[in-house]
This record gives C-alpha cells, sequence and structure tokens, in this order.
C-alpha cells in the first residue's frame, strides 16, 4: 500500500528558506515520476513540480521557478522540495504524489506539510 | 498554461439523486480516449486528495461504480449515479497532457 509522509514544515520568515521531505513505502519509488502538490488555505489544488525516476529531467510552475528545487534519493526512498526566497503567498499545505501516466496518486492517510510564511 | 474551468462551484445534490460535475479545458486534451490525460479528484476537509478518474473514464481501484467520467477534447464529465452522503466535498479536475499540470478550481458537493 503506498504511503508517503511528508516533514519539515514549519514556520518561517518571508525570504527564508525550508526543505521538505516525503518518505516512501509501499511501492518501487525508483520506478516512478514524483510530483509536488499545495494547497493554500481555502484554496484549490496547484501542481508545483515534477522529477523522472533518475532525476534527469524536472518539471516547474512557473511561480516557483528559480527558487524551488525538486531532487530525489532513490536509495532512501524519499523526495524532496527544497524552497527558497519564501513569500507570504507560500503558505499552504504541500503534499508529495506519485506521478505516473500523467496522472497524481496521493496518500489517502498522508495530512500534508503545512508551511506557514509570515513575520 | 491549460487553464481549467469547472462549474458549478457549488452544487447541492440529493442523497439517492444523480450529479453531473463539469470540467472544461482551455486547450483540447486529444482525441484519443486512451492518451487523454484528464483525471477526477475527490476531496474531504483536511485530507489529502483521492484520484477517483483518470484518462477520462478509467476508474481507480476501490472506486465505487456509482463515479464515471467521459468526455473528450475540451469537454468532460464527472457523473455521481446516486449521491451517498461520503460523497459530500470537494471535486477538482486536472490535465496531464501539458506542463505544467493544472487543476480546476473544484465543486462543492453539499447535500
Amino acid at each position: 500500500e503506498v504511503q508517503l509522509v511528508g516533514s519539515g514544515g514549519g514556520l518561517v520568515q518571508p525570504g527564508g528558506s525550508l526543505r521538505l521531505s516525503c518518505a516512501a513505502s509501499g511501492f518501487s519509488f525508483s520506478g516512478y515520476w514524483m510530483s509536488w502538490v499545495r494547497q493554500a488555505p481555502g484554496k484549490g489544488l496547484e501542481w508545483l513540480a515534477n522529477i523522472k525516476q533518475d532525476g534527469s529531467e524536472k518539471y516547474y510552475v512557473n511561480s516557483v521557478k528559480g527558487r524551488f528545487t525538486i531532487s530525489r534519493d532513490n536509495a532512501e526512498n524519499s523526495l524532496y522540495l527544497q524552497m527558497n526566497s519564501l513569500r507570504v503567498e507560500d503558505t499552504a499545505v504541500y503534499f508529495c504524489a506519485t506521478d505516473a501516466d500523467r496522472s497524481l496518486g496521493f496518500d489517502p492517510r498522508g495530512q500534508g506539510i503545512l508551511v506557514t510564511v509570515s513575520s | 498554461d491549460v487553464v481549467m474551468t469547472q462549474s458549478p462551484l457549488s452544487l447541492p445534490v440529493t442523497l439517492g439523486q444523480p450529479a453531473s460535475l463539469s470540467c472544461r479545458s482551455s486547450q483540447s486534451l486529444g482525441s484519443s480516449g486512451a492518451n487523454t490525460y484528464l483525471s477526477w479528484f475527490h476531496q474531504r476537509p483536511g485530507q489529502s486528495p483521492r484520484r477517483l478518474i483518470h484518462k477520462i473514464s478509467k476508474r481507480d481501484s476501490g472506486v465505487p461504480d456509482r463515479f464515471s467520467g467521459s468526455g473528450s477534447g475540451s469537454d468532460f464529465i464527472l457523473n455521481i449515479s446516486r449521491v451517498e452522503a461520503e460523497d459530500v466535498g470537494l471535486y477538482y479536475c486536472m490535465q496531464g497532457a501539458y506542463w505544467p499540470y493544472t487543476f480546476g478550481q473544484g465543486t462543492k458537493l453539499e447535500i
């Protein structure tokens, strides 16, 4: 059963940095593209970035390009999102998801990772 | 970016009655159902989204057969044949045909 456990969120000041982690289990992590998605308070879902199985290809939405970096460690079955130059509008719950066949799979038991950017 | 527009934004329903949710894309997502990357997700408050359907009409494992997806090109529909109480929440469509993936703004299903 797919399990995606996120960590690394918290309160950070504008301009600061955070690194989110997502520990994967229950499936062959190295065989999947992976994505990050976020949801601002009371708002809809926004896809942020994805990464190919071997890390050789990465794609980003314009709103985070140049500030966020997606990466992975297949030996550790882990996905990461390095977030720099954080803005108040980056405040959201962040989800990691499998990315297969141009669609996303979330862990139904996952709560997401809360990131609050505020002074 | 491809804009996904859902309607209605709020859908009051009666238990046991059908419901129909619409999703329209600003560009065609393809003409072949087998490779048209349109997915539907359901999200309850405080929970992660759950995918219901991908590639327009392919139901995910464990999804009740009262959920069905249809459409082509730029117009897509999620139908619920008989609404149950557990179906309340937000429904999002998402296109995966173009980078970046984009979601609709959501339809809130309420009893």
